[in-house]
């Protein structure tokens, strides 16, 4: 089966402490992989996918298959990082699975 | 160039009621997308289309349907409209698939 989990509802750190978001996959097929964020009052935005290896606003995510996982971290968060964040698998045709999403919360 | 545009932003109905939601695409863009975002179940994927033509489709039931325009605007039409039916409706286009979705506002329809 097809499916995304995020392990964590609500993440909480202090303003310029790491922050490591959690996000497992399943899909037997070769995983294609975002992360999208949501800012309040703002709409859904991609902010980076796996297959591009960029660094956006300081986040990057390695995907590990062996563990099948795509974990987003940044090491200083910032007030404005806080936002909901959720971990999408693509499968076939734009057929995106989202996590249930994980609310980060950087504590000034 | 412009943003993906969801129509109308808000929509009160009643139970037993159709509603029809309107999308229109970034230009250029061919793929659209539709979820439905609740609270209980988060982000379900509903359906794609490329090119005036579904080519995937989530678990929902046959009440939820959507068609696609020559010029890729997108409508999506929910029958017989449920309480559970509450949520907010998101479109996202692309210009192909495996190509940024861009997502639009929303629309946040209210079943009474």
């Amino acid at each position: 089966a097809q499916r995304v989990t995020q392990p964590e509802k609500l993440l909480s750190v202090f303003k310029g402490a790491p922050v490591e978001l959690k996000c497992n996959y399943s899909y037997s097929g070769s995983p294609e992989l975002f992360w999208y964020v949501q800012y309040s009052r703002q709409r859904l935005q991609l902010l980076l996918r796996h297959i591009s290896r960029e660094s956006i606003k300081g986040f990057t995510a390695d995907l590990n298959k062996g563990e099948t996982s795509f974990h987003l971290k940044k090491p200083f968060a910032q007030e404005e990082d806080s936002a909901m964040y959720y971990c999408a698998l693509e499968t076939s045709y734009d057929k995106v699975i989202f996590g249930p999403g994980t609310s980060l919360s950087v504590i000034p | 160039k412009a943003g993906v545009t969801q129509t109308p932003r808000y929509l009160i109905k009643t139970r037993g009621q159709q509603v029809t939601l309107s999308c229109s695409p970034i230009s250029g863009h061919r793929s659209v997308s539709w979820y439905q975002q609740t609270p209980g179940q988060g982000l379900q994927f509903l359906f794609e289309y490329f090119s005036e033509t579904q080519r995937n489709k989530g678990n929902f039931p046959g009440r939820f349907s959507g068609r696609q325009f020559s010029n890729s605007r997108s409508e999506m039409n929910v029958s017989t409209l449920e309480l559970g039916d509450s949520a907010l409706y998101l479109c996202a286009s692309s210009l192909e698939a495996y190509y940024t979705q861009y997502f639009g506002p929303g629309t946040r329809l209210t079943v009474l």
